[in-house]
């Protein structure tokens, strides 16, 4: 069975920094994986997406993850963030048997 | 959204009264699920589909059955609501590739 740990419950980032969330998975096989973002009151919205090549994706909204498989992780980075990135953010992991297994997700805020 | 629409969006039930949560999709995918989302825990899978009438179940399965009698609708019924049962209730599609599509969410209330 798979597994997501999402390190980080909460972050806060000053409008304008860098931004790190971090996802390590566990995972027999190769993995697909997944960061997605939730508005509040909203579903959720994927962000990006591994399933192979290029270790280093590239999402909506100027966010990228990468993939290294020797950590079992896949962390999302974007070089600066703007207010409106303030929401939860969730990391998940896809098996063969098609099923999305999430992690707890993170709360960013991004203060002024 | 891919055209993903659940119905009703909030509901406020009784204890040990059943309920069914309803999930309807234009977009012909093949793989529906069902996830609960409570703080602290994201979300975990309750159901899915990966067919008409071809389901099995997830991490959270107990008190939950699901039925799929076509492409379009996955329905979640909680057979005797509890409390624990509270929570806001996703409903998502998939092409195969594990990739999936949200909708907007249901919000469940037992009380």
């Amino acid at each position: 069975a798979q597994s997501v740990t999402q390190p980080d419950i909460h972050i806060t980032v000053s409008e304008g920094a860098s931004l790190e969330l971090r996802c390590n998975y566990s995972y027999g096989a190769t993995p697909y994986l997944f960061w997605y973002v939730q508005s509040p009151g909203q579903g959720l919205q994927l962000l990006l997406k591994y399933f192979s090549g290029d270790t280093l994706v590239q999402g909506i909204k100027g966010f990228e993850a990468e993939f290294k498989r020797s950590q079992s992780s896949f962390n999302l980075r974007k070089p600066s963030v703007h207010w409106s990135d303030a929401a939860e953010y969730f990391c998940a992991v896809g098996s063969n048997d098609y099923k999305l297994s999430f992690g707890a997700g993170t709360t960013v805020t991004v203060r002024a | 959204d891919a055209g993903i629409t659940q119905s009703p969006r909030h509901k406020v039930t009784e204890t040990g009264t059943p309920v069914t949560l309803r999930c309807h999709q234009t977009e012909n995918h093949r793989y529906m699920y069902w996830y609960r989302q409570d703080p602290g825990h994201g979300l975990r899978l309750i159901h899915y589909s990966y067919g008409v009438k071809d389901t099995d179940k997830g991490e959270v399965s107990d008190g939950y059955s699901v039925s799929r009698s076509k492409t379009e609708d996955f329905l979640l019924t909680l057979e005797s609501a509890t409390s624990s049962q509270t929570s806001v209730y996703f409903c998502a599609t998939g092409t195969g590739n594990t990739e999936a599509f949200f909708g907007q969410g249901t919000r469940l209330t037992v009380v």
